[in-house]
Order: C-alpha cells, then structure tokens, then sequence
C-alpha cells in the first residue's frame, strides 16, 4: 500500500546486524507487523507490535516504533543465510482485520 | 492442520477464459482473506470473510471477480473473462478473531497468456 513505505534492498554480510526501515502514515493503526517471504512461498508473520509500545524483543529480532515520527524498525541480530528474504512491514487500521503493506525490504545476507 | 492450503499452486490461462482458486484456511481460523501480489509489490485487499459472510470486497475486486465461503470454511475465488493484467499471485489467509496477524498460504500464481 502507498501509506506504507519500505527501503527496497539491504545486503549484509552473515553475522551482522540487519536493520530494515519502514514508514507508514496512518495514525490510528492499531497493530504493525513484519511478514517474511521466501522465493515462491506465502508470507510468514515473524512479529509485531501494539501502536502503545516503543520496543519488543523476540529472540534475534527487535522491533522498534517510533510513533512521533511514524516509523518503525526491525533489526535481526547475528543475521544468517537463512534470513535472505523479503521483509513487509504492514499496518493494520479500523480493527485487526485488514493490512496495508509496504512493497518489502530484499534482504541479502552475504558471506 | 497443516496450515493453510491453496489449490492449485500455478495457472497458466489464456485471455478471456474463466478460472477458479481455492483456499482451505486453518481450521479453527473464522477469518479468511484474499490478496493479490505483483512482482516488486507487498500484498493488496481483496476480500475478507468472518465465517460465511463476506464482509468488505476492495474496489479492486472488479465484478469480474467473485469470492464466496459457502460454509464457512474453504473459500474459492473466481475470475471470468481474465484479462493480462489479472497475472498476479493470489495469496489466501485466515486469522482466529483474538489471533494478531494473518496465517498465510502458499499462494496461487497466474498467468495470464
């Protein structure tokens, strides 16, 4: 969705630290969520975070929102091969039904 | 439960032909979701079903298009008249009413030719 805006690329070398960037514009979301996708598959929920809190930690990944600002992070920690992926952050509005993503954040991890 | 499964993975399709997806959501899961993916894009709105009513259809979702849940569990979604630009992937999900986030399947991929 246009209200929600991502970095399209990212490549980090395995061990470092990832950070991927998002922006969205709605103020009266709700929930705000990161899905990860592999290469010919669905999307997988990997986290997310009530628009109430600042930060949420969930073993090598770490949310965190800025609510002033609209922006939200999600930094995976000691970052492996396995997490090359498309990274979508999503907003949910009116309820937890409905989500508008942002066009993804390619994740590389090289050697 | 294996989660959710969508049938069939690939469709190729001539132009103006009919075709039809389906989506078994994860059992328990009253909620079921339609979404369509471009290349390059994050998923968009379709439709959205609480158990066998269809509660809100984007304006995307053209009258070509028709979803329907007849029992509140499996969902199929048709597209008549395909058209080039229906090429996408056609992602289905379901969620429980108290659950955060979607459980998403495999998707459909179709192509258009």
């Amino acid at each position: 969705g246009e209200d929600v805006e991502q970095s399209l690329f990212l490549s980090v070398r395995e061990g470092d630290s990832s950070v991927i960037n998002c922006t969205y514009t709605d103020s009266s979301s709700t929930y705000l969520y990161w899905y990860k996708q592999e290469p010919g598959a669905g999307l997988q929920l990997l986290t997310y975070i009530f628009s109430n809190m600042d930060m949420k930690q969930d073993q090598r990944l770490t949310v965190l929102l800025n609510k002033k600002d609209k922006h939200l992070s999600l930094r995976i920690a000691d970052t492996q091969t396995g997490d090359s992926a498309i990274y979508f952050c999503a907003e949910s509005i009116r309820g937890d039904y409905k989500l508008s993503f942002g066009a993804g954040t390619t994740v590389t991890v090289r050697a | 439960d294996t989660g959710v499964s969508q049938d069939p993975r690939h469709k190729i399709t001539k132009r103006g032909q009919n075709v039809t997806f389906r989506c078994d959501p994860i059992s328990e899961h009253n909620r079921l979701y339609w979404y369509r993916q471009t290349l390059g894009q994050g998923p968009e709105f379709l439709t959205y079903f609480q158990n066998e009513a269809q509660l809100e259809k984007s304006r995307l979702l053209s009258d070509r298009f028709s979803a329907e849940r007849p029992k509140g569990s499996f969902s199929t979604l048709e597209i008549q008249r395909t058209e080039q630009g229906d090429s996408a992937m056609y992602l289905c999900a379901s969620s429980s009413n108290t659950g955060h986030g979607y459980t998403f399947g495999s998707g459909t991929r179709l192509t258009v030719v």
